[in-house]
């Protein structure tokens, strides 16, 4: 079956290290984001990739770096520089135009 | 002022009752999303639209792009109905990405 795969499911992190969260999709989709959701807040964009070897910032970029080197991969990095990195990502994949979303079931981060 | 607006934050309800959970946004918008977020934390999509009215089961989409709204109903609503339900608009035209309103908490008690 078709879908995204977000691992590892929880993951914590010491403070001062570097983390990298993993998005696959075989959707043949052209777009992936990555999310962040806090509790009591909607999702917040954080980046977007709508072709491979290209990405763009979202609104809340400042601490993450992503790389797509391949349409079925978005891995999302979680720097030393993002100071509340305690949150639940979500990564997502569409087709091109305006396409329904097709969610992952989420990592959540926790700082040691 | 968010963008997207949803009410009511939180609604408890009787098994069999009639859900109506609504959105309101501030911005032009290609179309809306309906999405459902269970405990566990993955999200499903319930509806894309851009106009008028979705049908899926026990679940109705409408939205009305002249006043910037649109509900989510749940016809004969059920426990497993319960979940956070949540707007996002998608504004097209360059702009990627959806945004979010907070959700509504929803819960179906037997």
């Amino acid at each position: 079956d078709g879908g995204i795969t977000q691992s590892p499911k929880y993951l914590f992190r010491k403070e001062g290290q570097n983390v990298t969260l993993s998005c696959e999709q075989n959707l043949n989709h052209d777009a992936m984001y990555w999310y962040r959701q806090d509790p009591g807040q909607g999702l917040r964009l954080i980046y977007y990739s709508q072709i491979v070897n290209d990405f763009q910032k979202g609104d809340i970029a400042e601490g993450y770096s992503v790389s797509r080197e391949k349409k079925e991969s978005f891995p999302l990095t979680v720097t030393s520089a993002q100071k509340n990195p305690t949150a639940f990502y979500l990564c997502a994949s569409k087709r091109y135009g305006d396409q329904p979303q097709h969610f992952g079931d989420g990592t959540r981060l926790s700082i040691l | 002022k968010n963008e997207v607006e949803q009410s009511p934050q939180n609604l408890t309800a009787q098994e069999g009752e009639f859900i109506t959970i609504n959105c309101s946004y501030s911005v032009g918008i290609s179309a809306l999303h309906w999405l459902q977020q269970h405990p566990g934390g993955g999200i499903v999509s319930l509806f894309m639209l851009s106009s008028g009215k979705k049908k899926h089961g026990r679940l109705i989409a409408t939205i009305n792009i002249q006043e910037k709204h649109s509900s989510l109903h749940i016809t004969a609503s059920h426990p497993r109905d319960s979940a956070v339900y949540i707007c996002a608009v998608f504004r097209g035209g360059g702009a990627d990405g959806l945004t979010f309103g907070k959700g509504t908490h929803l819960i179906i008690q037997p």
